[in-house]
């Protein structure tokens, strides 16, 4: 079925290093893709999304790159800090009438000081 | 300040008591939702809601019962919890699901069923 994954459970970074996380998708109807933060004991925080017309995006300290070719995402944080650490999901809509976002299972960056 | 708040945050409670997890958004937003988020499963949607009394089914929505009488709320409704029901449960609401906003997500309310 279809799915969208991540290739890397664990990141270990070291602080003021930029960190990149990774993740594939199997659909091509995907058409929008949202960067998740998730801290412990908090619910998923938005940080960067990107719609199928776009190749790259950039917010504050971070850039999401989409390569519709080979059905991948990353997401790059410039001058990682220990705040950054936390479990980051990639998720998409791929617009099939199902109105629902499909998470991948996360990416858990560690920043070590 | 914009947000979307779940209560209770945590609740421990018994097989077959009715128990409901209220959602509250101040934004004005369209679509809510409400996902669970079980460790290996990652985050799946229970059931959504385009706009006032319009509510479906999402990825699993056995033992889950929702309502949205009023744009801001949109509570989840367990009748007859079962232990397979302890979990980590998010609401989440965005402006239009038609216009790829993203969905902004409540702090969870986690409930173990005994």
């Amino acid at each position: 079925g279809e799915s969208v994954g991540l290739h890397l459970p664990t990141l270990s970074v070291q602080e003021g290093d930029n960190s990149i996380i990774n993740c594939a998708y199997s659909n091509s109807a995907s058409d929008y893709f949202i960067w998740y933060k998730q801290e412990s004991g908090k619910g998923p925080q938005f940080i960067i999304d990107i719609r199928s017309n776009m190749d790259k995006r950039q917010g504050q300290r971070v850039t999401v790159l989409l390569n519709k070719t080979v059905k991948h995402l990353s997401l790059q944080i410039a001058a990682t800090q220990p705040g950054d650490s936390a479990v980051y999901f990639c998720a998409e809509n791929s617009d099939t009438g199902r109105r629902a976002l499909t998470f991948g299972s996360g990416t858990r960056l560690q920043v070590q000081p | 300040e914009a947000q979307v708040t779940q209560n209770p945050r945590y609740l421990i409670t018994v097989t077959g008591k009715k128990l409901t997890v209220t959602c509250s958004q101040n934004m004005n937003h369209e679509y809510m939702s409400w996902y669970r988020q079980d460790p290996g499963l990652g985050l799946r949607q229970i059931y959504y809601s385009m706009n006032v009394e319009v509510t479906d089914k999402g990825d699993v929505p056995e033992g889950y019962k929702v309502s949205r009488k009023e744009k801001r709320n949109f509570p989840l409704i367990l009748e007859s919890p079962s232990p397979n029901q302890t979990s980590l449960y998010f609401c989440a609401s965005s402006l239009s699901w038609d216009r790829n906003q993203p969905q902004h997500f409540g702090d969870g309310t986690r409930l173990s069923i005994l």
